[in-house]
């Protein structure tokens, strides 16, 4: 599996915009960049994914390099409730092979 | 949609006995996957089911540890003759896949501690 690498952890302030990097420089042609977050006590939840384009939700936006080999969650404006531990995860869109294969992600604190 | 449930939230067992753990996935979502976390990691992935067939397992699967999806519902994950290095939080995920890219919606986990 192609790999990703995020920083261990994280610390931003309320309120404020963040900016989560994660590179993928093995990334391959079918692979997808997928970003989960893990809350205290519970299971991961989905938050966006992307190819190639930038992508934009109601939770996150995704911004993608030109060449793919790395990208950025951005959280426009963090809440207490954001703190969590978030995943960037390159998923093989190849039919059957679609499991999701987590790191060690990167612990974000928000400060009050 | 109440969301994929997990049964027990925690389980407390002595070292050598069995345990089985229930995950109801969302209603209509063909696959189910399982996930172990241990403290500080991230899941690690285990076994996944489109519909009852098991399609995948991992190495980390021993011959202790069995899945079923008997009528491509719920899922049972056995673990025999228990280990402490089976202490962790078991997790499962259901997705219903239209593509590829279906997201993956996880319970909150049974988490196991054998003592």
């Amino acid at each position: 599996d192609a790999k990703t690498t995020q920083p261990n952890s994280m610390e931003s302030n309320e309120e404020e915009p963040v900016h989560l990097p994660c590179n993928h420089s093995t990334i391959s042609g079918t692979d997808y960049i997928h970003w989960y977050r893990q809350l205290p006590s519970q299971g991961p939840e989905y938050v966006i994914h992307g190819l190639t384009s930038n992508v934009n939700n109601r939770m996150a936006s995704l911004a993608i390099a030109e060449d793919r080999k790395s990208s950025t969650l951005i959280l426009h404006r963090a809440t207490l409730r954001d703190a969590a531990v978030y995943y960037c995860i390159l998923r093989d869109s190849n039919f059957g092979n679609e499991k999701l294969t987590f790191g060690t992600g990167t612990r974000l604190t928000i400060i009050p | 949609d109440t969301g994929v449930s997990q049964d027990p939230r925690h389980k407390i067992t002595k070292r050598g006995q069995n345990v089985t753990f229930r995950c109801d996935p969302i209603s209509e979502h063909n696959r189910l996957y399982w996930y172990r976390q241990t403290l500080g990691q991230g899941p690690e992935f285990l076994t996944y089911f489109q519909n009852e067939a098991q399609l995948e397992k991992s190495r980390l699967l021993s011959d202790r540890f069995s899945a079923e999806r008997p009528k491509g519902s719920f899922s049972t994950l056995e673990i025999q003759r228990t280990e402490q290095g089976d202490s962790a939080m078991y997790l499962c995920a259901s997705s219903l896949v239209w593509d590829s890219n279906s997201p993956l919606h996880f319970g909150n986990g049974t988490r196991l501690t054998v003592t």
